[in-house]
């Protein structure tokens, strides 16, 4: 049971155009969201959150937006650089506790 | 000075052995997890620890076995390996139980013949 969905295994944008990574989720109990990055041999590292209370936020060229009607969200780069080629999770948990759901990643590459 | 940190990063074993994961913090933080990637590329949770105590325990076989010896530990072990545990094994941390900001390793990939 796929609770949180990447539909997208990849994205290739040009550098300096925004890059728009989608992730939708099923449990209605879900009220926190965050993206996490992730280079080849590393491990996953946290990006930027949103909390059900809010639509928006935004962190540097990074935002993240929440649609809750939709169960959806999504993570805007602008611009995008090559630097910011690496897969990119979206993760949710529902309410206190720690346990993180995540979807199985969205490949960003981003070209000269 | 790495964070988060897992030994061995590379396991290569046979079937029906027995082997062991470690991870250490240096980051002071109270809760510590155990994730499992899969082929499929699904990051699971295994286990989590909150102050050496165990917190959540998913469905995993009872052959996997956390042990917390202090705060900044959270080791791995599992018995009577198979072919299905092949996997990337995350260890990472977190400032307290409440938090989704996890600070992960690198991680350690378990291949089983």
């Amino acid at each position: 049971d796929q609770q949180v969905k990447q539909n997208s295994p990849s994205l290739s944008v040009q550098e300096g155009r925004i890059s728009i990574l989608n992730c939708d989720y099923t449990n209605s109990m879900f009220d926190y969201f965050l993206w996490y990055k992730k280079y080849p041999a590393e491990g996953p590292t946290f990006l930027i959150s949103i909390s059900s209370i809010k639509d928006k936020n935004e962190d540097g060229r990074f935002t993240v937006f929440l649609n809750k009607s939709a169960k959806h969200l999504s993570l805007h780069i602008v611009p995008s650089q090559p630097g910011d080629s690496a897969v990119y999770f979206c993760a949710a948990r529902g309410g206190t506790a720690s346990k993180l759901t995540f979807g199985t990643g969205t490949r960003l590459q981003v070209t000269l | 000075d790495t964070a988060v940190s897992q030994t061995p990063k590379y396991l290569v074993t046979q079937m029906g052995n027995d082997k062991s994961i470690k991870c250490e913090q240096n980051l002071g933080h109270d809760t510590m997890y155990w994730y499992k990637q899969d082929s499929k590329k699904f990051l699971k949770i295994m286990f989590s620890y909150n102050n050496k105590e165990l917190i959540i325990n998913e469905t995993v076989p009872n052959r996997f076995s956390p042990k917390s010896p202090d705060k900044a530990h959270l080791n791995l072990h599992i018995n009577s390996l198979e072919l299905g545990d092949s996997a990337v094994y995350f260890c990472a941390s977190s400032h307290d139980y409440y938090t989704g900001e996890l600070f992960f390793g690198e991680g350690s990939r378990l291949t089983v013949l």
